[in-house]
């Protein structure tokens, strides 16, 4: 069962346009939100996250929106660059303090010249 | 700061056999987290461990098991090995204190079981 859904295997951006990647979660206890980034061969990286009690937080070029009631939170990347091709895994956790987190299946971004 | 670590990078064995894979955590933290990313998926959790305990355990059978050492260290061992074990071993450590805090993921290790 799929708790963590990345519903987009691949997504293709134009250099300089905006990437919005999209990920639907199920588990209602999930209060804890985050992005990471995965090149070949490293481990994966974080980028940003989210308290389920906001609905948007924003780092420089990265800014991740969350719709509690739709159980969706989305990561906009702008202006995208070529430096951004990579897989993206959204992830959450629960409430309580054993920082298990849940990740989905990741959505490779293409960045295009 | 020395970031995490994974030896070896990859290992190739055969079904039955047993494996330990090390992690080396980063400088100052005392939480060490395994997970498993099979072809195609995302990294599943598989056990934490805090103060050389587990802390916390995902749907892995029982032939999964670790160890934390007091340099906060820790090693995922997984004895009769099967095929769908072929995956890379993601390692992250953190610091469990006060609030969320950030794992931080090591290369892996690439188990290929023939």
């Amino acid at each position: 069962d799929q708790q963590v859904k990345q519903n987009s295997p691949s997504l293709s951006v134009q250099e300089g346009r905006i990437s919005i990647l999209n990920c639907d979660y199920t588990n209602s206890m999930f209060d804890y939100f985050l992005w990471y980034k995965k090149y070949p061969a490293e481990g994966p990286t974080f980028l940003i996250s989210i308290s389920s009690i906001k609905d948007k937080n924003e780092d420089g070029r990265f800014t991740v929106f969350l719709n509690k009631s739709a159980k969706h939170l989305s990561l906009h990347i702008v202006p995208s660059q070529p430096g951004d091709s990579a897989v993206y895994f959204c992830a959450a956790s629960r409430s309580n303090r054993d920082d298990k987190i849940i990740f989905g299946k990741g959505t490779r971004l293409h960045i295009l010249p | 700061e020395t970031g995490v670590t994974q030896s070896p990078t990859h290992l190739i064995k055969t079904r039955g056999q047993q494996v330990t894979l090390r992690c080396s955590s980063q400088s100052g933290h005392n939480t060490v987290s395994w997970y498993q990313q099979a072809l195609g998926q995302g990294p599943q959790f598989i056990f934490q461990y805090y103060r050389e305990e587990e802390n916390g355990r995902g749907n892995f059978p029982p032939r999964f098991s670790g160890l934390q050492f007091p340099n906060y260290s820790s090693e995922l061992n997984v004895n009769a090995l099967e095929l769908d074990d072929s995956a890379l071993y993601l390692c992250a450590s953190s610091f469990q204190g006060f609030g969320r805090n950030e794992q931080f993921f090591g290369p892996g290790t690439r188990l290929t079981v023939l």
